[in-house]
């Protein structure tokens, strides 16, 4: 079958640095995508992987491994905007999108 | 980027009636749409998928008869709940997708609907 799992809560300090992981198992892969959703609202786009490696985009990081079936999101310089919910989801060979729970992230002063 | 709009954001309703929720791609032609749902503290959910001039795909577990999809152009897509329960409250949200890039999907705000 078709599965994502990332954990369900995480908390971080402001300024720090949190990483979020997310293995998929799905049937054939045509990339990784993380989403941001703040509360009561539509999830915005962060990033998408389809190649092995870290693709950097700001104060926001991603990895994917495909030969482990792997990805995490890296968040630098914590601000408490970044307080959101953050889904992976993963493309199967339909190109449709296979969505983790999400994960909260939480951010203290 | 891609906008999709979805209208209305957030409707009350009393049980039984019907409420038809609209989702359009603004500035790019999209040949594939996705109706989620989405429960409180809870992930989405994947209704169905419609593709422009065809019939939607219903995922397991979803009533088509009760979730009418029509995607009658390649800018608009609705979705209408028939005869609403207070268990049909939930987060709607559309996605959009076009042919320039078919790995891209583009999000609507999202409507919030409460049936009384």
């Amino acid at each position: 079958g078709q599965n994502i799992d990332q954990p369900t809560e995480m908390t971080a300090t402001e300024g720090a640095i949190v990483q979020i992981n997310c293995t998929y198992q799905t049937s054939g892969f045509n990339g990784l995508f993380w989403y941001q959703q703040h509360a009561g609202e539509a999830p915005t786009f962060l990033s998408y992987n389809v190649l092995d490696g870290l693709e950097e985009k700001g104060r926001f990081s991603s990895f994917l491994s495909r030969s482990k079936g792997y990805s995490y999101l890296l968040l630098k310089e914590l601000q408490m905007k970044d307080s959101a919910s953050y889904l992976c989801a993963a493309m199967d060979s339909n190109y449709q999108l296979i969505w983790g729970a999400g994960t909260k992230l939480i951010i203290k002063p | 980027g891609a906008v999709v709009s979805q209208h209305p954001s957030w409707v009350i309703c009393k049980s039984g009636t019907s409420v038809k929720i609209e989702c359009r791609s603004l500035d790019f032609q999209a040949t594939t749409m996705f109706w989620y749902r989405q429960f409180p503290k809870q992930s989405l959910m994947l209704m169905a998928t419609s593709n422009e001039g065809s019939k939607a795909t219903y995922e397991q577990g979803v009533e088509k008869d009760k979730f009418l999809i029509n995607h009658a152009s390649l800018t608009l897509s609705t979705l209408t709940v028939t005869s609403a329960h207070p268990e049909d409250s939930s987060f709607y949200i559309c996605s959009a997708r076009g042919e320039r890039a078919p790995y891209e999907q583009y999000f609507g705000p999202g409507t919030r609907l409460t049936v009384t």
